[in-house]
């Protein structure tokens, strides 16, 4: 049982908007701690898409956009491609772990 | 640039320990915390703790202490993360990351900038 909680799955067709929404609580999302936003693709390392709730470090297409609210936070993707097929994991931090914790993954499918 | 490269991967009995290292390039070693997270087959991402290359420093996840430790040889640049006291349950590809801060202020503001390309880990009788 993850401490973030993320749907499963998500899926739009090619040109659409999909959202993955990740939920906390107040021991980390909405104690203030940031929210990352990481893509995998099977049998690789994860890579960052958001930091800070909203940032996207270079390289990463303007279609990826974060944001927080309270004790949640989301992940847009707009213009769906074919190669946006992956897992996306939430992460923050946790006062009650004391460290990272991540949402439990979604598959997003286009 | 920066890199992270692991070891191989192992394959070890239930009960015996691995050691799985992770050689830094490109950067200060001291200056980047490095943290350790697993993914077990078909499953999410679980943060495991971090070592501070610098003075030794590490913090754990309370569900691993006890049995795990994270060590680094600031000679070679390299971290290393032991797990002991396997079991079928530690079957997962084991992932170093660098921690990069890009903010100020009380609350922490980091995240894993560069990965390392996972270790494979099983653990079989």
């Amino acid at each position: 049982q993850s401490v973030l909680t993320q749907p499963p799955s998500a899926s739009g067709a090619p040109g659409q908007r999909v959202t993955i929404s990740c939920t906390g609580s107040n021991s980390n999302i909405g104690a203030g701690y940031d929210v990352q936003w990481y893509q995998q693709f099977p049998g690789t390392a994860p890579k960052v898409l958001i930091y800070g709730n909203s940032n996207r470090p270079s390289g990463v297409p303007d279609r990826f956009s974060g944001s927080k609210s309270g004790t949640s936070a989301s992940l847009a993707i707009t213009g769906l491609l074919p190669d946006d097929e992956a897992d996306y994991y939430c992460q923050s931090f946790d006062n009650n772990v004391g460290g990272r914790v991540f949402g439990g993954g979604t598959k997003v499918t286009v | 640039q920066v890199q992270l490269v692991q070891s191989g991967a192992e394959v070890q009995r239930p009960g015996a320990s691995v050691k799985v290292s992770c050689k830094t390039a490109g950067y200060t070693f001291n200056e980047y915390d490095i943290h350790w997270v697993r993914q077990a087959p078909g499953q999410g991402l679980e943060w495991m703790g971090w070592i501070n290359p610098g003075s030794g420093a590490t913090k754990y996840e309370h569900k691993f202490q006890g049995r795990v430790t994270m060590t680094r040889d600031t000679s070679i640049r390299t971290v290393y993360m032991e797990l002991n006291s396997l079991t079928p349950d530690d079957t997962a590809m084991y992932f170093c990351a660098r921690d990069l801060r890009y903010g100020s202020g009380l609350l922490k503001k980091y995240y894993f900038d560069h990965w390392g390309q996972g270790t494979q880990v099983a653990v079989s009788s």
